[in-house]
């Protein structure tokens, strides 16, 4: 089975306090993805990689920023957190693409909270 | 951006009823349309993926169905139980993204 983990379930940050979040997939995915989850909203693309080194922007990367220097590992900074950043972050990964059809699998999501 | 958009919100069912939901996206620049179960607590779950209009998915009480042509996909619980609670997300593949819908959080009522 595919694993992908977080490194918090559940985290508490100051305002301007640099953030970051782990994501580790276990399955050699080319794909890593991150998200936020916020209610009353769809989940929404901050950045995504489809390769070691490479990144994308989403539909959202306004204050953050990612790092992919090994293929199983996926990180998303908060340069300097604000409140408006507290949200539900979920990583996911992917194989490579395949017209579309690569299923995304998905960690637990870290709970960020910015005071 | 794309706008994909789930119907209903929410949705109270009894155990044994049967119920549907619909993902409406745009018709362009489509590559595929997946389906995923996200229970409280748990991690989003693939359940089907569809990529060519008229496509049809089953996996055991759930079936999806594919329109390519007019931008919707309906999702068909049989006979809901109890373990059905979740919401269900769509997601469209366009372009080298996802585009998730806001879903439809079920809750079947023992």
């Amino acid at each position: 089975d595919v694993k992908v983990t977080q490194s918090s379930r559940y985290l508490v940050k100051r305002t301007g306090e640099k953030v970051f979040l782990e994501c580790v997939q276990d399955m050699d995915h080319e794909n890593m993805f991150w998200y936020r989850q916020d209610p009353g909203l769809g989940l929404r693309l901050i950045y995504f990689s489809y390769d070691v080194k490479m990144k994308e922007k989403g539909d959202i990367p306004e204050g953050y920023s990612v790092s992919r220097e090994k293929k199983e590992r996926f990180s998303l900074i908060l340069e300097s957190a604000s409140t408006n950043q507290t949200s539900m972050y979920l990583c996911a990964s992917s194989l490579i693409w395949a017209g579309g059809t690569d299923t995304q699998y998905f960690g637990p999501g870290t709970r960020l909270t910015v005071l | 951006i794309l706008n994909v958009e789930q119907s209903p919100q929410s949705l109270h069912v009894q155990e044994g009823d049967s119920t549907n939901f619909t993902c409406s996206f745009p018709s362009s620049n489509f590559y595929a349309l997946h389906w995923y179960r996200w229970e409280t607590a748990k991690s989003p779950e693939a359940l089907f993926v569809m990529t060519l209009n008229g496509d049809e998915k089953k996996k055991g009480r759930i079936s999806a169905t594919l329109n390519t042509k007019e931008g919707y996909s309906y999702l068909y619980i049989k006979g809901s139980q109890p373990e059905d609670s979740a919401t269900y997300l769509c997601a469209p593949r366009a372009g080298n993204q996802f585009y998730f819908g806001t879903g439809t959080s079920l809750t079947v009522i023992p």
